[in-house]
């Protein structure tokens, strides 16, 4: 069974930053593309980030290009979120996704979210 | 850049069937989806993809009441046999060049 589960999220000043978490099972890791994705309180889902199953390509969406770094770990089937300069507009929950080795850039598993709030 | 265009809300009447659809931009009618259910206060769960002659493949566990269809730019995703559980936010996802996309979501009522 597929499991995706973050953590790392939690209440962080303006300008601060944070690490996220989203550790993966039943599936070999390595082999697929992961994303981020966030949701602001009462608002739609956003694309983040991507990473490819090596790890050699990323992508990230324009709202955050430069001040969040995605990147993973195969040895710890984890995938991992820098977010720095955090400002209020970053408050959401952020979920990790797993891609499908299809080709297809969409999300057949999601995790459960961690909820990131930046206020002073 | 493809833009995915929703309604922002639908009803329809528990055991009624319900169609929702998702908009493709102009030059992106040819683009291929997926189709997400988040039920409130849980996260996301991904229900199928779709392609654009309405051929699809539903995740894990999604009931048959559930499917898909595609005509020209649009996207439509189909309920039958609405159950209150159906009550959700819907949305639809496709990507372009380095970027995945969502539309704006479809909050379903069911009556």
């Amino acid at each position: 069974e597929v499991q995706l589960v973050e953590s790392g999220g939690g209440l962080v000043q303006p300008g601060g930053s944070l690490r996220l978490s989203c550790a993966a099972s039943g599936f070999t890791f390595s082999n697929y593309a992961m994303s981020w994705v966030r949701q602001a309180p009462g608002k739609g889902l956003e694309w983040v980030s991507a990473i490819s199953g090596s790890g050699g390509a990323t992508s990230y969406a324009d709202s955050v290009k430069g001040q969040f770094t995605i990147s993973r770990d195969n040895s710890k089937n984890t995938l991992y979120l820098q977010m720095n300069s955090l400002r209020a507009e970053d408050t959401a929950v952020y979920y990790c996704a797993k891609e499908p080795n299809s080709g297809w850039k969409i999300f057949d598993y999601w995790g459960q979210g961690t909820l990131v709030t930046v206020s002073s | 850049q493809v833009v995915l265009t929703q309604s922002p809300s639908a009803s329809a009447f528990l055991g009624a069937s319900v169609k929702l659809t998702c908009t493709l931009s102009s030059g992106h009618s040819n683009y291929a989806i997926a189709w997400h259910q988040q039920q409130p206060e849980k996260g996301p769960r991904y229900l199928m993809n779709l392609n654009n002659d309405g051929s699809h493949r539903k995740g894990d566990g999604i009931p048959d009441r559930f499917s898909g269809s595609s005509s020209g730019a649009e996207r439509y995703l189909t309920i039958s046999s609405l159950q209150s559980e159906d009550e959700a936010d819907y949305y639809c996802q496709t990507w372009d060049t380095g970027i995945r996309v969502f539309g704006g979501g479809t909050k379903l009522t069911v009556l």
